[in-house]
């Protein structure tokens, strides 16, 4: 089976610019994730999407960040206006439940405020 | 609350030597307990979970870690590395169910093998 896609893979912005993340999860894996992960850190939990309904995004800096997964399907990740502390890489990764199991994740995004 | 914290965020071994890379936890339920492997430029692999039963777990690629309760350790080992196992090692707990099943990673650590 295909894994979890993500696009683009790098992506290059000054700070104050708007990017935006695209990931498709594994087909009828039913949870997505998006994880924040800084050079040097384990990945940090932004959101959790079950289908289309988010179920934590306590860790999202709301201000400027968003994301959205419209049809339960795929999703976006949205920063505007981007920070220098924005830097890292963005890993998606869906489960096939609420994440008993295991979580497979893509290979991620990197991305780089200038 | 959940945490974990991986001792050493850089380890080396030569070819062939064991592989022990640390991993503490702290959970306010039963945890369920992982360890991923990062290679360059790619995602999170799986390499082994502890969900009940069996302590010791065997993963992929010849990794095993052992679940001590008394300890809150979940240590990976390996008997004998090979170059290919050069990479950043992730431990990670799963939340409690009101927190929807998020991992929560350790720092990570850096392995690498000298030949």
């Amino acid at each position: 089976e295909a894994g979890v896609a993500q696009s683009p893979r790098y992506k290059i912005i000054e700070k104050r610019q708007s990017v935006a993340f695209w990931c498709n999860p594994i087909s009828g894996h039913a949870t997505l994730y998006w994880y924040q992960q800084i050079l040097g850190q384990g990945p940090k939990l932004l959101i959790q999407f079950q289908n289309n309904g988010v179920v934590d995004d306590s860790q999202l800096p709301k201000d400027r960040f968003s994301a959205e997964r419209l049809k339960g399907v795929d999703s976006t990740l949205k920063i505007q206006p981007a920070k220098l502390e924005d830097s890292a890489v963005y890993l998606c990764a869906s489960s096939h439940d609420k994440g008993y199991n295991e979580q497979f994740f893509g290979p991620g995004t990197r991305l780089t405020v200038l | 609350a959940q945490s974990v914290t991986q001792l050493g965020s850089h380890v080396s071994v030569s070819e062939g030597a064991l592989v022990l890379l640390r991993c503490n936890y702290s959970s306010s339920v039963p945890p369920y307990l992982f360890w991923y492997v990062q290679y360059p430029n790619q995602g999170l692999q799986l390499l082994l979970k502890y969900t009940t039963g069996a302590t010791l777990v065997k993963g992929i690629n010849g990794f095993e870690a052992e679940f001590k309760k008394s300890e809150t350790s979940f240590h990976l080992t390996k008997p004998s590395a090979h170059m290919s196992d050069a990479a950043e090692y992730f431990c990670a707990v799963r939340g409690a169910r009101n927190q929807g099943g998020k991992l929560i990673f350790g720092q990570g650590t850096e392995l690498s093998v000298k030949p």
